[in-house]
């Protein structure tokens, strides 16, 4: 079964930015999608399918996915971005689906 | 507007049993591929449990054997029994749908598309 790595921590500063990694053998074979859950709060889906970007996602949030890393890659940082964010597949076809990476606290200094 | 609203959650002594419930509006549930996710505290998301809308289940290992998942088509609900509860059980829990794609006519399950707001589970000694 799939076992996604992320960095625990990225650091960037306002107006830069910020790329979280996604590492797994072969993950560039499987749809990668990525959430944002900040604060006390549920999680929001705002890339899926490695490049999509559901209605209501700045432009800003981008992904790229190829080999054995997925990236989720968010230009001009604002304050606003600071969260925890994850990475997740669907390995369908198996008895444990649903697989998350470890999350990645993203701060913006 | 899709709505997912949980409840059930408690504080319950190790070996105990919990029933949560999560309750949809704007859809309907037996349609649909209702997943429980959750998260320990200061800790990751884990994906728990899946009921396809064929009515498959599947479960994680740690939770596999305790863990029941099930739908009320007369509620538009969804609810995992929760028994023989243990410490590492305590986190939050979430109600969440999948979304995907049709891909030569069948629906392909990818994402977590819609969420609640979660239910706190505290298990204690």
């Amino acid at each position: 079964s799939y076992v996604l790595t992320q960095p625990p921590s990225v650091s960037v500063a306002p107006g830069k930015t910020a790329r979280i990694t996604c590492g797994e053998d072969n993950i560039g074979s499987k749809s990668v999608h990525w959430y944002r859950q900040k604060a006390s709060q549920a999680p929001v889906v705002v890339v899926y399918y490695n490049n999509d970007r559901p209605s209501g996602i700045s432009g800003r949030f981008s992904g790229s996915n190829s080999g054995n890393t997925a990236t989720l890659t968010i230009s001009r940082v604002e304050a606003g971005d600071e969260a925890d964010y994850y990475c997740q597949v669907w390995d369908s076809g198996t008895d444990h689906p649903g697989v998350f990476g470890g999350g990645t606290k993203l701060t913006v200094l | 507007e899709v709505q997912l609203v949980e409840s059930g959650g408690a504080l319950v002594q190790p070996g105990g049993s919990l029933r949560l419930s999560c309750a949809g509006s704007g859809f309907t549930v037996s349609f649909n591929y209702m997943t429980w996710v959750r998260q320990a505290p200061g800790k990751g998301l884990e994906w728990v449990s899946v009921i396809y809308s064929d009515g498959n289940t599947y479960y994680a290992d740690s939770v596999k054997g305790r863990f029941t998942i099930s739908r009320d088509s007369s509620k538009n609900t969804v609810s995992l029994q929760m028994n023989s509860l243990r410490g590492d059980d305590t986190a939050m829990y979430y109600c969440a749908t999948l979304g995907g794609r049709v891909v030569d006519l069948i629906f392909v399950p990818n994402y977590f598309e819609y969420w609640g707001q979660g239910t706190l589970v505290n298990v204690y000694s």
